[in-house]
């Protein structure tokens, strides 16, 4: 069983389309994050939800808009996709509220062309 | 701003030698210093962590130095196998709802 699946594993689309991004943990963790990483590796958190609450928005662009529906699911919209969004994403889970304790998901790459 | 800083970039090591990542951050307010380990096509995973309040952790080949004074700590693979070769981030985190700060990742080869 897949702790923290993802789903497209790869999105490949054109500039200005729009593109949903589903998560799901199966850990009962209460936590889930959206994580971005660039070219370069770097991972650079963007949502956290506790509990299906919006936890943390770390200045990202309107563009991306996370839903949970339970605290089971995290899913990441994107509208009006630019070439710079293109990156892979990590959706996350954690047991404790005072850890850095994450489980990450396999990634979707996301590719705009 | 970067808050957590990651060296070398990159590493060569041959079979059976020690592997040292090194890390330093400002923010004095940061309690909880894991490492996370990320083959190719997969998403990060908790290798190990560390809090201030000790110096040193192990576990199996890998050893997390922590100097509290210095804001420094480092990663060390001791014996390192080709199957350690992967990317290791160095990450920091403080408070509640774990905003984790990442460094910028090292990635390991180990060669035969």
């Amino acid at each position: 069983d897949t702790a923290v699946s993802q789903t497209p594993k790869y999105l490949v689309t054109q500039m200005g389309n729009d593109k949903s991004i589903k998560c799901e943990q199966n850990l009962g963790h209460d936590t889930m994050y959206w994580y971005k990483q660039d070219s370069k590796k770097f991972l650079k958190i963007m949502f956290s939800y506790n509990n299906k609450e919006l936890i943390i928005n770390e200045t990202v662009p309107n563009r991306f808009s996370p839903k949970s529906p339970d605290k089971a699911h995290l899913n990441l919209h994107i509208n009006s996709l630019e070439l710079g969004d293109s990156a892979v994403y990590f959706c996350a889970s954690s047991p404790y509220v005072d850890t850095g304790e994450l489980f990450f998901g396999e990634g979707s790459r996301l590719t705009v062309l | 701003q970067q808050q957590v800083k990651q060296s070398p970039q990159s590493l060569i090591v041959q079979k059976g030698g020690i592997s040292i990542i090194n890390c330093a951050y400002e923010n004095t307010a940061f309690d909880y210093f894991p490492w996370y380990q990320q083959f190719p096509g997969k998403g990060p995973a908790l290798l190990i962590a560390i809090r201030p309040d000790v110096s040193e952790k192990k576990e199996g080949r890998f050893t997390i130095s922590f100097n509290k004074s210095a804001k420094q700590f480092s990663l060390h693979i001791m014996d390192s196998q080709p199957g350690d070769s992967a990317t290791y981030f160095c990450a920091a985190t403080s408070g509640g709802y774990q905003k984790v700060t990442f460094g910028t990742g090292t990635k390991l080869q180990v060669i035969p």
